[in-house]
């Protein structure tokens, strides 16, 4: 079970590139999650998805998108890389969004914009 | 507005000693408050989970407790490991399921 996988771990993008991130679970979770983590800074929610087909926008979806087609895959892909993207991101999944449902994340993408 | 803050923001302590983390948060009104542990270069793995009416949880050598009134939570470890070396993050959900993270207190156990 090999739950939450993210690819590419680590990356490099020259401003004004493109790139996609990807995500999938093996879990059979309806809801997933992209996070940015940030030095001294709680995680912060990009886009989430409640299930194939759904998506809606997080606090900071600005310079992203996301799609979802299909239960386990959730990319997100950035369009015109910035300096200010230069992050690490993190999916994340749940079952639900109770209480006793806690999310399951990926190991992360380390990405710089230069 | 809503904020999640913990202290210290580092830690270190020798194997075998206990430790307590400390979470203050202004989120109101709020649903749950979890506590997660990143190892460095991981993701964040779940500890614990406690709703507003619950005022302790335990995940082996992890205890948390929650003050529903004083909106304060704290995290003790006890006999720390090498292994308990991480990063603990503190995560309020308000009504409405938006997560608060902190940012987290940097634990280091040396030998």
């Amino acid at each position: 079970n090999a739950g939450v996988t993210q690819t590419p771990k680590f990356r490099i993008l020259k401003i004004g590139q493109s790139m996609t991130l990807q995500c999938t679970q093996d879990m059979n979770h309806n809801y997933m999650y992209w996070y940015r983590q940030d030095p001294g800074m709680g995680l912060k929610l990009i886009y989430y998805s409640v299930g194939a087909g759904i998506t809606d926008k997080g606090e900071v979806p600005n310079g992203y998108n996301v799609s979802r087609s299909t239960t386990e895959d959730f990319p997100l892909r950035l369009e015109l890389a910035a300096p200010s993207q230069t992050s690490v991101y993190f999916c994340a999944s749940s079952y639900s969004r109770t209480v006793n449902s806690p999310l399951h994340f990926g190991n992360g993408t380390r990405l710089t914009v230069t | 507005k809503n904020q999640v803050e913990q202290s210290p923001q580092s830690l270190i302590i020798l194997e075998g000693k206990n430790c307590t983390l400390q979470c203050n948060y202004t989120v109101s009104p709020f649903s749950n408050l979890r506590w997660y542990k990143q190892d460095t270069g991981r993701g964040p793995v779940s500890l614990t989970i406690m709703t507003f009416s619950e005022n302790t949880k335990s995940n082996g050598r992890y205890t948390a407790t929650l003050d529903a009134d004083t909106k304060q939570s704290s995290l003790h470890i006890t006999a720390s490991q090498l292994s308990d070396s991480a990063s603990y993050i503190c995560v309020v959900e308000e009504y409405g399921n938006k997560l608060v993270f902190g940012a987290g207190t940097i634990l280091r156990v040396k030998s």
